[in-house]
């Protein structure tokens, strides 16, 4: 079985200053990592994946995400952030051959401040 | 155009009655799914169907019961609702079974009192 941890619950930041968000997964077998944003009261956007190949990955809104398989981790990070990505944040994790159901992490709310 | 639409977007009721939130996409996927998120915002998926069969079925009471008519529709009935329901109901469809990306609705918050 997989299970997402979010070391985070709340992270508050000021706005410019640089922010990471921590995901850390177990799983036995390959998995695809993925990134979710959810803003007050709306649905779940996809800021970025990692599915294979360069454990680098880039996303939405300058957002950037670095997959470490040895330390099973894939923690998503911005160099500056604004007031506008005062969010929920959502690691998630699936394997190939689960008819497709993503598996959360807890998420961790992102509250940028002035 | 919404891609994943979900209608109401927030339901008040009383314990024991029945209810039903639609789902309906228009991305042409093949695969649907419903997530509940709680008060504490965990997210876990309840069903999953691919055309129109059900293929993932997690730990949920048989008062739930998923529909879908076509494969751009999914709806979610829910029997003798209970304080417990409360949550945050979300639609998601994907291109297909293996597809990698899932599309997520607004989300219907339900609310039992």
């Amino acid at each position: 079985a997989q299970s997402v941890t979010q070391l985070d619950s709340q992270v508050p930041v000021f706005e410019e200053a640089p922010v990471e968000l921590r995901c850390n997964y177990s799983s036995s077998v390959s998995v695809y990592l993925f990134w979710y944003v959810q803003y007050p009261n709306q649905g779940l956007q996809l800021l970025l994946k990692y599915l294979s190949g360069s454990t680098l990955v880039k996303g939405i809104n300058g957002f950037e995400a670095e997959f470490n398989k040895s330390q099973t981790s894939f923690h998503l990070r911005k160099p500056s952030v604004h007031i506008s990505d005062t969010a929920e944040y959502f690691c998630a994790v699936r394997t190939y051959n689960q008819g497709g159901k993503l598996i959360f992490g807890q998420g961790t709310e992102l509250s940028v401040k002035p | 155009d919404t891609a994943v639409s979900q209608t109401p977007k927030y339901l008040v009721t009383q314990m024991g009655n029945d209810k039903s939130i639609k789902c309906e996409q228009n991305l042409g996927h093949d695969t649907m799914y419903w997530y509940k998120q709680d008060s504490k915002k965990f997210l876990k998926i309840m069903f999953s169907y691919n055309n129109k069969e059900l293929i993932i079925n997690e730990t949920v009471p048989n008062r739930f019961s998923p529909k879908s008519p076509d494969k751009a529709h999914l709806n979610l009935h829910i029997n003798s609702l209970e304080l417990g329901d409360s949550a945050v109901y979300f639609c998601a469809s994907s291109q297909r079974q293996g597809a990698m990306v899932a599309f997520f609705g607004q989300g219907t918050r339900l609310t039992v009192v």
